[in-house]
């Protein structure tokens, strides 16, 4: 199985800056990598993926890269409806597997 | 627009059997693999299942496997999840995500319905 592992798992953060998640996997999976957000009481929604491909809707200032084992999502200047808990998840193999959460609050 | 509603969640004892389903509409629904990935309450997602766009495949989680069963009618635009010997554990909000391409990556999601297990 592919162990996804983020950091920070908690990051705090100001309006306007700008934040890096990092996704590091136990093996190599290309770019087989997905990137979702998720706000309290609500489900979750796609941000990127195959590791840099925006999806349909989502603003520009967020943007994905990586490939193989070590992948990034950066928000290049934070708004404040952005304070949320993300996700990546691998598809390159089964089980499919999701990293623990990274949750970005308000400083 | 893609919308994915799913159905059937509630409050069931240990032991029994329940049947999530999901509606899809808005896109061709042969056309896309369909997931299955739960949350437990103030925990992170977990995959549960995959079906192929055409039902002919099927993947499951080690925790679900030989308990749960995927389905999908595609006249119907339905995915289906056949739920039995249910735990505590498998208490969580279940959501219906699409996949896409190749690698059947999840592009949406639909809001999810709560299955609550009591032991």
């Amino acid at each position: 199985d592919i162990q996804l592992t983020q950091s920070p798992s908690f990051l705090s953060a100001s309006v306007g800056d700008r934040v890096t998640v990092t996704c590091r996997a136990s093996q190599d999976m290309s770019n087989h990598l997905v990137w979702h957000q998720q706000k309290p009481g609500e489900a979750p929604k796609v941000l990127i993926y195959a590791a840099s491909t925006l999806q349909s809707g989502v603003p520009s200032r967020f943007s994905g890269s990586g490939s193989g084992t070590e992948f990034t999502l950066t928000i290049s200047s934070l708004q404040p409806e952005d304070f949320a808990t993300y996700y990546c998840q691998q598809s390159n193999s089964y089980p499919i597997t999701f990293g623990q959460g990274t949750r970005l609050e308000i400083k | 627009e893609v919308q994915l509603m799913e159905s059937g969640g509630g409050l069931i004892q240990s032991g029994e059997s329940l049947r999530l389903s999901c509606a899809a509409s808005g896109f061709t629904f042969s056309s896309h693999a369909m997931i299955w990935v739960r949350q437990a309450p103030g925990k992170g997602l977990e995959w549960v299942s995959t079906i192929t766009a055409s039902g002919d495949g099927t993947f499951y989680a080690d925790s679900v496997k030989g308990r749960f069963t995927i389905s999908r009618d595609n006249s119907k635009n339905t995915l289906y999840l056949q739920m039995n010997s249910l735990r505590a554990e498998d208490t969580a909000i279940y959501y219906c995500p699409r996949g896409r391409g190749n690698n059947n990556y999840v592009d949406y999601w639909g809001q999810g319905t709560l299955v609550t297990v009591s032991s």
